[in-house]
């Protein structure tokens, strides 16, 4: 598709889960990006993969959070034993490459029971 | 690391003025600088960006400045329509921060007719 994809656009899971989100990036872009969004919140930086260099991983707010990137393109987070605290909503970006336009998918709101 | 502070947090306007947002940044590396519109349950939208070498742009009634001694830029929106009610968010990227945006956190614009 023309644009970043995500899903599933909705996820209700029970606290103490795993869950995994997806991001499927727009074609050729190098750059991708994960953020959250709380609700009525601004955008909090969580991981960046740029080509085949090592992610910048300082945004994760915890070692629950994990993403890969595999082959460059297709990209999961995966969150371990939920807690309600990381119910909002994850957004996934992708640029050309790092300092470039960044173009959001739609999002998945997580919510934990 | 890099820090944005946007102001204001909330903004209404009435239809036909003007309406301006400002954003300060504090690493003097920051070069790019973007401005994001997210209608309420919708994707961040690119809605202009400007790069440390240019002092303005514009696009139609939507413009950015940058004062980079000072580092801040500003959003202005001339002749506000009820569709440009949504929230405005400002980030600013600078390669000492590997490629990462730091986005400021948001400012609720408000159109009213």
């Amino acid at each position: 598709g023309a644009g970043v994809s995500q899903s599933p656009s909705n996820k209700v899971t029970e606290k103490g889960k795993d869950v995994e989100l997806r991001c499927d990036p727009i074609s050729g872009h190098t750059a991708l990006y994960w953020y959250r969004q709380s609700l009525g919140q601004g955008l909090e930086f969580l991981i960046y993969f740029q080509g085949n260099s090592a992610p910048d991983k300082s945004g994760l707010p915890s070692d629950r959070f994990s993403a890969e990137r595999t082959g460059g393109s297709v990209s999961t987070l995966t969150i371990q034993r939920t807690q309600q605290e990381d119910s909002a909503v994850y957004l996934c970006a992708s640029s050309l490459r790092g300092g470039q336009p960044q173009h959001f998918g739609d999002g998945t709101r997580l919510s934990i029971l | 690391g890099e820090n944005v502070e946007q102001h204001p947090s909330t903004l209404s306007v009435q239809e036909g003025d003007s309406a301006v947002i400002k954003c300060t940044y504090s690493d003097s590396a920051s070069n790019y600088f973007p401005w994001y519109k997210q209608e309420l349950g919708k994707r961040p939208q690119l809605i202009i960006d400007i790069r440390s070498n240019v002092g303005e742009k514009k696009d139609q009634r939507i413009a950015v400045t940058l004062n980079k001694t000072a580092k801040h830029f500003s959003l202005h929106i001339t002749e506000t329509q009820p569709e440009d009610s949504a929230v405005y968010f400002c980030a600013a990227h600078f390669t000492g921060g590997g490629n990462k945006l730091t986005f400021g956190t948001g400012t609720q614009l408000k159109v009213e007719l």
